[in-house]
């Protein structure tokens, strides 16, 4: 199985501040690597899938980068709406999810 | 604008069948380029990947569920079900259905871009 490592597992920020959140898998999945943000009593939201590519409806200041192993998703100028948790998922040999980073208000 | 929505019991006895519906509205299962998923959340906890079914009725499932698990599909219903048999208080969860969209092609990649609004499931007796 491949395990997802998400750093750091919380984060303090500012609205107007950049977040930058990481996602290492154990082994390499190319860039079969997607991001997602779950706020409490929703289902998570799709926000980039192949590594770098924005959903539909994804505003312009969420961005994702990375291959192989590291991926990092990039969330510039926070909105107040930007704060919850954010989930890497794999889908290169089956499906797994990171363990989250959760973005909170400083 | 295609919805999903999860149905069935909340509450299951131990050593039963977790049996779980779910309904496709706005849009055909049958549209190429997606796979219909099961998804499920441990309270407060991390995302499980179930298994997901092609409307041609192809199922790929979690290998640590896969000897418990079946995933099917009803076309004429626009509708696809999951049912976990041998139940235990493990498996107490949020199930969601979801879509994955394909990208490039549907063995790798893409992303699970519609979903349901979850249904929790307790293993108790």
């Amino acid at each position: 199985e491949i395990v997802l490592t998400q750093s750091p597992a919380t984060l303090s920020l500012s609205p107007g501040e950049r977040a930058t959140l990481s996602c290492r898998a154990s082994q390499s999945v190319s860039s079969y690597l997607a991001w997602y943000q779950q706020k409490p009593g929703q289902a998570p939201r799709l926000l980039i899938y192949d590594a770098s590519n924005r959903a539909t409806g994804i505003p312009a200041r969420f961005s994702g980068s990375g291959s192989g192993t590291d991926f990092t998703l990039t969330i510039s100028n926070l909105e107040p709406e930007d704060f919850g948790v954010y989930y890497c998922q794999q889908r290169s040999v089956w499906v797994t999810f990171g363990g989250g980073t959760k973005v909170g208000i400083k | 604008q295609v919805q999903l929505q999860e149905s069935g019991p909340g509450l299951v006895t131990p050593s039963q069948t977790l049996s779980l519906i779910c309904t496709v509205t706005g849009g055909s299962i049958n549209s190429d380029g997606f796979l219909w998923t099961w998804i499920r959340q441990h309270p407060g906890k991390d995302l499980e990947w179930i298994g997901y079914i092609f409307s041609s009725g192809g199922a790929y499932h979690n290998p640590s569920l896969k000897s418990r698990l079946a995933i099917s599909v009803d076309t004429s219903r626009n509708q696809f079900s999951l049912n976990l048999n041998s139940v235990t208080a493990a498996d107490t969860a949020i199930y969601y259905c979801a879509r994955l969209h394909c990208s490039n092609s549907c063995s790798q990649g893409g992303g699970f871009d519609i979903w349901g609004q979850g249904t929790l499931v307790t293993v108790s007796s």
